[in-house]
């Protein structure tokens, strides 16, 4: 069974530029989580899709926004991008909602210059 | 806000050494996972332990809990260099996602 894919895996962006991201879970995985972990900040949840509706949501200003499509899969975007924007983006399924194992992707890091 | 803090954050051992880590939080919860990080890649799952149990293994990992202290340890027995990593613990309170600490760096000097 294949694994939680993110792409793309690496990316650079400048200032005010936006960026989106994306997240193919587990096959049969309903929840998708994404993270932000940064060396300052360690990881930070962003928010917790399940079955197309948003969960929860972390401390993001309104820049942060995400979905999730039909088949599971989601997205994040980030509008006018921030050099703190930079990070790696990592995310996360799993069978339910966000209470047992995750099942992370290998991240997507952001530079933004 | 984390709710997880690790200590020790960096930890360096000899390859066949116990490593011990600790996590403590500040809430209740529902049940606490460790994860493990190897450098700039995704996490991966080592263990979940349930609010109701004290003790749990998986080969050469035993995870204890202490819900009156609001801490746990992750003991790492016979450590090998591929132990190497960043550790991870993951609080789970009643509808909240997973709650990452900062984390506890481990070197395994072969």
């Amino acid at each position: 069974k294949a694994g939680v894919t993110q792409t793309p895996r690496y990316l650079i962006k400048t200032r005010g530029q936006q960026v989106t991201l994306s997240c193919s879970p587990i096959s049969g995985h309903r929840s998708v989580s994404w993270y932000q972990q940064t060396p300052g900040q360690g990881l930070q949840f962003l928010f917790e899709y399940f079955s197309e509706t948003q969960r929860n949501k972390g401390n993001f200003p309104g820049r942060f926004s995400g979905r999730q499509f039909s088949n599971s899969r989601s997205e994040m975007n980030v509008s006018t991008l921030e050099l703190g924007d930079s990070a790696l983006y990592l995310c996360a399924s799993s069978w339910t909602q966000n209470t047992g194992e995750l099942f992370f992707g290998e991240g997507s890091r952001l530079t933004v210059l | 806000s984390q709710q997880g803090e690790e200590d020790p954050q960096a930890l360096s051992i000899q390859e066949g050494e116990n490593a011990t880590m600790n996590c403590s939080y500040k809430t209740s919860i529902n049940n606490l996972q460790w994860y493990r990080q190897n450098s700039g890649r995704g996490l991966v799952h080592l263990i979940l332990i349930r609010s109701n149990e004290r003790e749990k293994h998986s080969g050469r990992l035993r995870v204890t809990l202490d819900t009156s202290k609001k801490s746990s340890s992750l003991l790492i027995t016979a450590s090998r260099a591929a132990d190497t990593a960043s550790y991870f613990c993951a609080t789970v309170a009643r509808n909240t996602p997973l709650v990452f600490g900062k984390g506890t760096r481990l070197s395994v000097i072969a």
